[in-house]
């Protein structure tokens, strides 16, 4: 059973390009979160998703910032017109279905998605 | 609104000594905890977790933590430690009314040398 996926593990653009990170749950799970790693920062929550809703985006940028998870196929995290202050790692986590309120589930996190913007 | 601070940011200690590193928190409500470690370029992995019940958990790789009320601690121990345990190590709370979203602390980067 393959773990949270998340792919590319980096990423490196341009000022001004658009950024699109990738993540697919474990088997089975149909929450998906995103947190973001700053440099020497803890991870901060950005986003949760169930299929194809959004629940709680209280964490994401107003401006440029965007998420989804489709019914069929991965979440995706777009970030457009990248800055330099967007260079951080981007983590996808995910838990199961129908239990997200209970405390006995963990989330489950992927390895990262590494953005550096030029 | 929930806060985790994490005194350390890092912690030396050599080979087989004691360690613990230190986690409190801020919450007017109940609050689950939670201990991840991160190895360099990898993601979190969860070491331990506070739910409900005895205050002192045991939890993966050898390491324990003790939930303090009172205190508002959640600090993470390991009797003896390896060289492999060289990580960076992160706090988290989450309310219990909520659904997974976590607030983690600043991380502790625990550095052990022969």
């Amino acid at each position: 059973n393959a773990g949270v996926m998340q792919n590319p593990r980096h990423l490196v653009r341009r000022r001004g390009q658009e950024a699109r990170l990738r993540c697919s749950p474990m088997k089975g799970h149909s929450h998906v979160y995103w947190y973001r790693q700053l440099p020497e920062e803890g991870l901060k929550f950005m986003v949760y998703l169930q299929k194809e809703n959004i629940i709680d985006e209280s964490g994401m940028p107003k401006e440029r910032f965007s998420a989804e998870f489709p019914k069929e196929g991965p979440s995706i995290l777009r970030i457009q017109q990248v800055v330099r202050g967007d260079s951080a790692a981007y983590f996808c986590a995910s838990s199961p279905p129908g239990q997200g309120h209970s405390g006995a589930n963990v989330l489950t996190f992927g390895a990262g998605s590494r953005l550096t913007v030029l | 609104a929930q806060s985790v601070t994490q005194l350390d940011s890092q912690v030396p200690v050599f080979e087989e000594a004691p360690v613990e590193l230190r986690c409190n928190y801020s919450s007017s409500v109940s609050v689950y905890l939670f201990w991840y470690v991160q190895y360099p370029n990898q993601g979190l992995q969860l070491l331990l977790k506070y739910l409900s019940g005895s205050t002192l958990v045991k939890g993966i790789n050898g390491f324990e933590a003790e939930f303090n009320k009172s205190q508002t601690s959640f600090h993470l121990r390991k009797p003896s430690v390896h060289i492999s345990d060289t990580a960076e190590y992160f706090c988290a709370v989450r309310v219990n009314t909520g659904f997974q979203k976590l607030v983690f602390g600043t991380g502790t980067r625990l550095l052990v040398s022969p």
